[in-house]
């Protein structure tokens, strides 16, 4: 059975600060990961997805990358922001055509000003 | 494009009542996945269709819980009879394609308190 876990579970940075989040995930037969952002009180966001044969995705000062025979991933963010304040999700898709996803249970982010 | 509609928004209601959440997935997407998030469990899959048709159920906690898709435009998901422990906040997503590469799109959610 597929786990997710993501590193750390809660982060409070100031603003301006690049950071990284952490997702590691036990069954490396994946056909893709999803990061996500969810505000409070809010659905998810998708932030950005990275195929199994990919080793990186990049939109804006958001950098994801993956290493599937380790089983992890990280979300870089640069020059972070308090807009970025909310709680991020990684999500990887089953190995099979009809896999579903599995969630980590997320990090809580601040950044204040 | 509206996104992933949900209604109701947030939903109250007493043990042993009948409740039926709604979706309306993204126009031209062929499958849709119902979720539960909870601060215990994180998020968890209840049910995928692809192109109207349930491909896993697995996620489905109990026989209380039904969910269908009569067409491509919408879903319910349907808890009969409720309990306190049914309480949590329900999403639908849906994607393009529906298999290994395509991202989900969420829905706000319906926020489900069960008294």
């Amino acid at each position: 059975k597929q786990e997710v876990t993501q590193i750390p579970a809660a982060l409070s940075v100031p603003e301006g600060e690049n950071l990284v989040l952490n997702c590691s995930f036990t069954d490396s037969a994946i056909y893709n990961l999803q990061w996500f952002r969810q505000d409070p009180g809010k659905g998810l966001t998708s932030l950005l997805l990275i195929q199994s044969s990919q080793r990186e995705q990049t939109s804006g000062r958001l950098n994801a990358s993956l290493d599937k025979s380790s089983g992890r991933s990280t979300l870089y963010i640069a020059a972070s922001q308090p807009g970025d304040s909310a709680t991020y999700l990684c999500a990887v898709k089953g190995g099979t055509s009809y896999g579903k996803l599995t969630f980590g249970q997320g990090t809580i982010l601040t950044v204040h000003p | 494009d509206a996104g992933v509609i949900q209604s109701p928004r947030h939903e109250v209601t007493e043990m042993g009542q009948e409740v039926t959440l709604r979706c309306k997935p993204i126009s031209g997407h062929n499958s849709l996945f119902w979720y539960r998030q909870t601060m215990m469990r994180g998020l968890e899959l209840l049910i995928y269709f692809n192109n109207n048709v349930p491909i896993d159920d697995s996620g489905m906690p109990e026989d209380r819980f039904s969910a269908k898709m009569p067409n491509a435009s919408f879903s319910t998901l349907k808890i009969q009879p409720s309990e306190p422990r049914d309480s949590a906040v329900y999403f639908c997503a849906s994607s393009l394609g529906g298999f290994s590469y395509n991202e989900q799109f969420f829905g706000p959610g319906t926020r489900l308190t069960v008294l």
